[in-house]
């Protein structure tokens, strides 16, 4: 049950677009087409945002996308907006009941 | 509205014991299953386990079986995390989240919805 990886760090202006990745093994995100994302605020709870590689719970912006390719699957979040800036952690089904979630991306808007 | 608290979060000697719980409300707590999901200082989130809508099947990280319990009371709509044997690396927020289907792995598969604010354990000398 290794953590899936993220990059550390991502960043853009507003208006512009930033994808993050989410990479694991066939034993999880390539395995199964159930990744999702959650949006953490600092000191706050985690924010349901995909579910199923690519769908919008209601009440989440159509500004945020999900797709997957192989092992790897990509959030990306579009229209930059101030109140995007925040941690963003993938999680996948690994089989045997079991989940991970990925190391977190601290997205900045510049 | 669709509400999750958590208490029963601490100091504790390593070794020692804790018990947490998840009050829910505003929805029909025994149709979805429900997880523990924990978050060290300044760390990343870590599944620890889960529980299906029924309470019948239970799942663990492996860095947790064996020494913590999940448990779900639905006439109380709350749910539980017994946890043993507490070492210094299991200290962290304990978040409850809710599931969107009742099945074990339904967490994971197809989300956790909703989630309460988190109670702080620290397993320390």
């Amino acid at each position: 049950q290794s953590a899936l990886t993220q990059p550390p760090s991502a960043s853009g202006s507003p208006g512009q677009s930033v994808t993050i990745s989410c990479t694991g093994t066939s034993s999880d995100v390539g395995g199964y087409n159930y990744v999702s994302w959650y949006q953490q605020h600092p000191g706050k709870a985690p924010k349901f945002m995909i579910y199923e590689v690519s769908k919008r719970p209601s009440g989440v912006p159509d500004r945020f996308s999900g797709s997957k390719s192989g092992n790897t699957a990509s959030l990306t979040v579009s229209g930059l907006q101030a109140e995007d800036e925040a941690d963003y952690y993938c999680s996948s089904y690994a089989g045997s009941n079991k989940g991970v979630f990925g190391t977190g991306t601290k997205v900045t808007v510049l | 509205e669709v509400q999750l608290l958590e208490s029963g979060g601490g100091l504790v000697q390593p070794g020692g014991s804790l018990r947490l719980s998840c009050a829910a409300s505003g929805f029909t707590f025994s149709n979805y299953a429900m997880s523990w999901v924990r978050q060290a200082p300044g760390e990343g989130l870590e599944w620890v386990s889960a529980i299906s809508g029924s309470g019948a099947s239970t799942s663990y990280a492996d860095s947790v079986k064996g020494r913590f319990t999940i448990s779900r009371d639905n006439s109380k709509y709350t749910m539980y995390l017994q946890m043993n044997s507490l070492r210094a690396e299991d200290t962290a927020v304990y978040f409850c989240a809710k599931g969107t289907c009742s099945g074990v792995s339904c967490p994971h598969s197809y989300g956790m919805d909703v989630w309460g604010q988190g109670t702080t354990v620290t397993v320390s000398s």
